[in-house]
């Protein structure tokens, strides 16, 4: 059976103080690794795929990393509006290709 | 504007009373899925559809149904619903974009079963 564990579950964090978020997974042939902000009543919003050990990708203040058991999520000189909910999911390949695998999430707090 | 549309946004209803909550993309994505959203469990996969006529279920299919019959919309039908089925739902489909996949998600649609 897939699993995705997050942590930590909350981070608070001050402006301008950098951070990484993990994600650890267990999952039969990575298809694929997702992260996903998630504001308060609103639907998951994409940030990065990430498909083999070794990939990285940035986004701003974002940048995403993967290994063969776990990704971070490392946010530079954070601000308040980076404030949110983050997600990561996996998607397994071969027969369980339609299914994706959640997290829990991190909440992220950032004080101004 | 691409996007994935549920409906309604939020929803009360009585025990036992079928409701269907709709979600149309106008993408053209062949991959859609269904998602519940509940405190200290996170996101979970209800149904998916890799295209129409094609349903699978996910980690949570109990009590839900779902029908791809056309490539636009994929539904999600409660026929009896129960108070353990109160949760926030999402929709989603599959974009891929310059060779990267990733989902495009619904507003979402709060539900409370009484």
């Amino acid at each position: 059976e897939d699993q995705v564990t997050q942590s930590p579950e909350a981070l608070r964090l001050q402006e301008g103080e950098s951070s990484s978020l993990n994600c650890s997974y267990t999952v039969s042939g990575l298809r694929g690794l997702f992260w996903y902000r998630q504001d308060p009543g609103k639907g998951p919003e994409f940030l990065f795929t990430l498909y083999s050990a070794g990939e990285e990708k940035e986004k701003e203040r974002l940048k995403a990393t993967l290994t063969k058991k776990e990704s971070f999520l490392h946010i530079t000189a954070p601000k308040p509006e980076d404030s949110a909910t983050y997600l990561c999911a996996v998607q397994a390949g071969g027969t369980s290709y339609g299914k994706l695998t959640f997290g829990q999430g991190t909440i992220l707090t950032v004080h101004p | 504007e691409a996007q994935v549309t549920q409906n309604p946004r939020y929803l009360i209803t009585v025990t036992g009373k079928k409701l269907t909550v709709t979600c149309s993309q106008n993408m053209n994505h062949e991959y859609m899925s269904w998602y519940r959203q509940d405190p200290g469990l996170g996101l979970r996969q209800i149904y998916y559809s890799m295209n129409v006529e094609v349903t699978d279920k996910g980690d949570v299919p109990e009590g839900y149904k779902v029908s791809r019959k056309e490539k636009r919309n994929f539904p999600l039908i409660l026929e009896s619903p129960s108070p353990n089925q109160t949760s926030l739902y999402f929709c989603a489909s599959r974009f891929t974009r310059t060779g990267v996949d990733g989902y495009t998600f619904g507003s979402g649609t709060r539900l409370t079963v009484v």
